[in-house]
C-alpha cells in the first residue's frame, strides 16, 4: 500500500529564519509526483510546490524548496526567509499513476515574531 | 483559465435531514472530480473520486454518496444525515498525475 508518512505534527520557526518539514512516502512505482500543499487558517488548499520523481533536480519556487531523495522516499520542504503569512498546516502529498493521490497528516507550522 | 466553485460555504443541518453539496469546474475538460472530508485539526480523508459522468468510485462505507451527471459537475449527497458527518468537505480536480486544485470548502454543522 502507498503511505505518506508526516512525523512532526507542529512546527514552529522565528521569522526570517529557516525551516524543513519532513515527508517520507511509501510505494513501489517508479514513476511518481509529489506535492505539498499549505493550508492557512481559511482552510483552501494552496499547492506550494510539485517534484516529478524522474527529476533528479529539486524543485524550487520563490523560497520554497524541496529535498527529494528519491532512493530514501523522502521529501522534504524547506521554507527559506519565513514570513508571518507562512503559518499554516502544511500536507505532503503523493499521486502515482492511478487517479487516487494519498496525503499525510500534515504539520503545523507557527511562524514567531 | 480553470476555475472550481463549491457551495455552500457553511451549512448548519439537524439530524435526520438530507444533503446536497455541489461543485462545479469550468475551463477544463474531463477533470478527474474528489470529495474529501477534512476533521478539525486533521488530514484529508478521501470519500469520493471520479473519472468520469456517472462513474463514482467509493472509499469509504459510510452515509454518503456522490454523483457526477455533467462532465464538470460533482454532488456530494445524503438522505439522513448523522451527527458523525460534521466536517469540512472540500472537492478538487486534477488531470492524471497533476497537481489537485481545491475549491473553498464547505463546512457543515449538524445539530
Amino acid at each position: 500500500a502507498q503511505t505518506v508518512t508526516q512525523s512532526q505534527p507542529e512546527m514552529s520557526v522565528q521569522e526570517a529564519e529557516t525551516v524543513t518539514l519532513s515527508c517520507t512516502y511509501d510505494t513501489s512505482e517508479s514513476d511518481y509526483y509529489l506535492f505539498w500543499y499549505k493550508q492557512p487558517p481559511s482552510r483552501q488548499m494552496i499547492l506550494v510546490i510539485r517534484q516529478e520523481a524522474y527529476k533528479q533536480q529539486n524543485a524550487t519556487e520563490n523560497r520554497f524548496s524541496v529535498n527529494f531523495q528519491k532512493a530514501a522516499k523522502s521529501f522534504s520542504l524547506k521554507i527559506s526567509d519565513s514570513q508571518l503569512g507562512d503559518a499554516a498546516m502544511y500536507f505532503c502529498s503523493f499521486g502515482a499513476g492511478t487517479y487516487k493521490y494519498i496525503f499525510g497528516t500534515g504539520t503545523r507550522l507557527k511562524v514567531l515574531a | 483559465s480553470q476555475t472550481i466553485h463549491q457551495w455552500p460555504a457553511t451549512l448548519v443541518q439537524p439530524v435526520g435531514s438530507p444533503l446536497s453539496l455541489e461543485c462545479t469546474v469550468e475551463g477544463t475538460s474531463n477533470p478527474n472530480l474528489y470529495w474529501y472530508r477534512q476533521a478539525a485539526g486533521r488530514g484529508l480523508q478521501l470519500l469520493f473520486y471520479s473519472v468520469g459522468i456517472g462513474q463514482i468510485s467509493s472509499e469509504v462505507p459510510q452515509n454518503l454518496s456522490a454523483s457526477r451527471p455533467q462532465d464538470r459537475q460533482f454532488i456530494l449527497s445524503s438522505k439522513k444525515l448523522l451527527l458523525s458527518d460534521s466536517g469540512f468537505y472540500l472537492c478538487a480536480w486534477s488531470v492524471l498525475n497533476q497537481p489537485q486544485h481545491f475549491g473553498d470548502g464547505t463546512r457543515l454543522s449538524i445539530l
